[in-house]
């Protein structure tokens, strides 16, 4: 079984549709992520979490809510579609290094497979 | 100017050249870098780190310039399977707190390795 899973892996809605997409991990981390990609655009970040409590913004937020209901799930909702939120979503779970003194590093992203969303 | 830049190809190589793919960052804080390979309509995966001044995995170099602010990453021998996107990560260090160092992520580099 995928250590990230997603769901929906396709979905296809219409303008002013409420839709949610769901993510869960096995992986064990604090830390998940939800992206979005368009074609020639690359990842870009809607949402991150660090904890259940911890929750911030991304590059792209408008539009777009979530919601940390354990460790293990972290859920994007798209309160009223619109066509140009049609895209491939990920989400994406990390650990983290400390090192004193400087800071924090994000460890590596384990991505779920995606879910490919159509806004008609 | 963007973040993170990479020259998007598609880069078309016969099986067994060797092919470079070089990425620009605009932030001289940035403090990590990665390259993760995406095949189509899959999810991205980690290919290589690249923490100080570059580390080979295989047939796989990867090399990090500070002073001129890119990463490159080195195939040799390329291999059919090669064909991918290759996508250029940077990691900002956050200053203390919680707040985390922040990934950005390049548009993709398109390999495909012909026979």
């Amino acid at each position: 079984d995928a250590d990230v899973t997603q769901t929906p892996r396709n979905r296809i809605t219409k303008t002013g549709k409420r839709i949610m997409l769901e993510c869960s991990q096995t992986k064990g981390h604090d830390r998940m992520y939800w992206y979005r990609q368009d074609p020639g655009l690359g990842l870009q970040l809607i949402y991150y979490s660090f904890d259940v409590k911890d929750i911030n913004k991304g590059e792209i937020s408008d539009g777009y809510s979530v919601s940390r209901q354990a460790q293990a799930k972290f859920s994007l909702s798209l309160e009223s579609a619109i066509p140009n939120q049609t895209a491939l979503y990920f989400c994406a779970t990390s650990d983290f290094s400390v090192f004193p003194g400087t800071g924090y590093r994000t460890g590596e992203l384990f991505f779920g497979e995606g879910s490919r969303l159509t806004v008609l | 100017r963007k973040e993170v830049e990479q020259d998007p190809g598609p880069f078309n190589v016969p099986e067994g050249a060797t092919v470079a793919f070089n990425c620009t960052y605009s932030n001289s804080a940035s403090q990590s870098f990665f390259w993760y390979r995406q095949d189509c309509r899959k999810e991205p995966k980690l290919l290589m780190s690249v923490y100080s001044s570059g580390n080979e995995d295989g047939r796989f170099t990867a090399q990090l310039n500070r002073a001129s602010q890119y990463i490159s990453l080195l195939i040799r021998d390329s291999k059919l399977s090669d064909s991918a996107t290759y996508l250029c990560v940077v990691n900002m260090l956050s200053a203390g707190g919680t707040s985390y160092g922040k990934l950005t992520f390049g548009q993709g580099t398109i390999l495909t390795v012909h026979p």
